[in-house]
């Protein structure tokens, strides 16, 4: 079946470091790929999405690209602000699923000024 | 643009009593739609998904049910609260297609006492 493994947290550093959250996946089909995050108490926002191989998302100084043959959306920003502080989730949607989302366990980032 | 509303946004319930949380979409005809529910600290369970009026697949065997009486709204029941019930729900909407991501509601902190 399916699966989403993401690097454990929490990952602790300071503003204006480098982030890097790993995410790994495995798929039957040819799955789109997609990073979600949580701030404290809120539902999930949609950070950005890979449909493809070799596609990269970006959006609000995140990047991930699509690596079909290392099965990995790693996820990254080059200056992490404190704002940045949150659970981010790594998910895939597999062909013919529905829109069916199978999530990774989620990475807290904590961000101190 | 379609927005996705939860409510209520917390509850507090006693063990035994029933249960009822509403999701409504708007701005979108024939969305899937997704309940999920989240443990403090940990990950997304899928619970429900609807592709359709009154189709609702079941993902976990569980205390719970959904219904889908209109195309743009999604209900989450339960006729005896347990404690384990308590947590983090979620509802979401995707078009249908596999490369679309879900959008979230703001979701309810349930907690039973």
């Amino acid at each position: 079946g399916n699966s989403v493994t993401q690097m454990e947290g929490p990952v602790t550093l300071s503003e204006e470091a480098f982030l890097t959250i790993n995410c790994t996946y495995t798929a039957t089909g040819y799955p789109s790929l997609f990073w979600y995050v949580q701030y404290p108490g809120e539902g999930l926002q949609l950070l950005l999405k890979a449909t493809k191989a070799d596609d990269k998302g970006s959006n609000k100084g995140f990047e991930a690209t699509y690596r079909k043959e290392t099965t990995s959306f790693h996820l990254e920003k080059g200056s992490v602000q404190v704002s940045d502080s949150a659970v981010y989730f790594c998910a895939l949607s597999d062909s013919d699923s529905w829109g069916k989302l199978q999530f990774g366990a989620g990475t807290q980032v904590v961000v101190t000024p | 643009s379609q927005t996705i509303h939860q409510w209520p946004a917390t509850l507090v319930q006693p063990v035994g009593s029933p249960l009822s949380l509403e999701c409504t979409v708007e701005g979108t005809s024939n969305p899937n739609l997704y309940w999920y529910r989240q443990a403090a600290g940990r990950g997304l369970q899928l619970l429900f998904y609807s592709v359709g009026i009154g189709q609702i697949s079941s993902e976990v065997p569980q205390n719970l049910s959904a219904s889908r009486p209109q195309d743009r709204q999604f209900i989450l029941s339960s006729k005896k609260l347990l404690l384990s019930d308590s947590g983090f729900y979620l509802c979401a909407w995707s078009e249908d297609r596999d490369d679309q991501p879900q959008h979230f509601g703001d979701g309810t902190r349930l907690s039973i006492l």
